[in-house]
């Protein structure tokens, strides 16, 4: 099987600090990850679409200044919350799309998850 | 849009019971359908997916699912449950066609065991 892994999976941090946390998809390349936010004992809300060597798709009503996705290799998507706050804790889980680029083929990977605490 | 629904928030079943999860979607075609579960604290792991064919899908410890047409579901079932299987359970939809697009996932259903 694919295996995706995030780092840190947890972290706590103090408010108006930047933190990032990186999705690496380790035995496959991936053209497409996908950030989402969960809180807790809620459902998974997609944020963003991080696409390989250009801009990520934000959702609607996700600050893209706030969360800055970058995409810059086919196995590395990382996510950077600014200026955190701590209405930003959540767990924030990465995927990663494995197959042909544009090809919705399904297969999708996803990682331990990370958990943000803002203080 | 497509959307789902679980429309049980929690489920309290004895061991060795059967299971039954239910999942609904709304989406104007048949959408790619995926049912994950989630330990606390974890990521999310894929128990099966449906893409097209067979409608009675076979998935990894001994779970399976059922697509309807007719009723827009896509429950998860287990003939016996175990201790071990007390987790939170997301369905989840995806949308055929081309580009690769996140899921769109139900609030889950939370799963409780008891002796």
């Amino acid at each position: 099987g694919a295996v995706v892994s995030q780092h840190p999976s947890w972290v706590i941090c103090k408010s108006g600090t930047s933190v990032k946390i990186e999705c690496r998809s380790l035995d496959f390349q991936a053209t497409t990850m996908f950030w989402y936010r969960q809180f807790p004992k809620q459902s998974l809300m997609l944020m963003a679409t991080s696409n390989e060597g250009s801009k990520a798709t934000y959702e609607q009503g996700v600050e893209k200044d706030k969360f800055l996705i970058n995409h810059a290799s086919l196995t590395l998507s990382t996510l950077t919350v600014t200026s955190a706050h701590p209405e930003d804790s959540s767990f924030y889980i990465c995927s990663a799309h494995k197959g042909l680029a544009g090809a919705n083929t399904g297969e999708l990977f996803f990682g331990e998850g990370s958990r943000l605490t803002v203080l | 849009a497509q959307s789902v629904t679980q429309p049980d928030i929690h489920i309290t079943v004895s061991e060795g019971a059967s299971l039954e999860l239910r999942c609904n979607y709304s989406y104007g075609a048949t959408p790619y359908l995926f049912w994950y579960v989630q330990s606390p604290g974890q990521g999310l792991q894929l128990l099966l997916k449906y893409f097209s064919g067979d409608t009675l899908v076979q998935g990894i410890k001994g779970f399976e699912a059922e697509f309807k047409r007719s009723q827009s579901s896509f429950n998860l079932r287990k003939p016996s449950v175990h201790w071990s299987d007390a987790a939170e359970y997301f369905c989840a939809v995806g949308i055929p066609g081309g580009g690769a697009d996140g899921l769109t996932f139900g609030k889950g259903t939370h799963l409780i065991i008891q002796p």
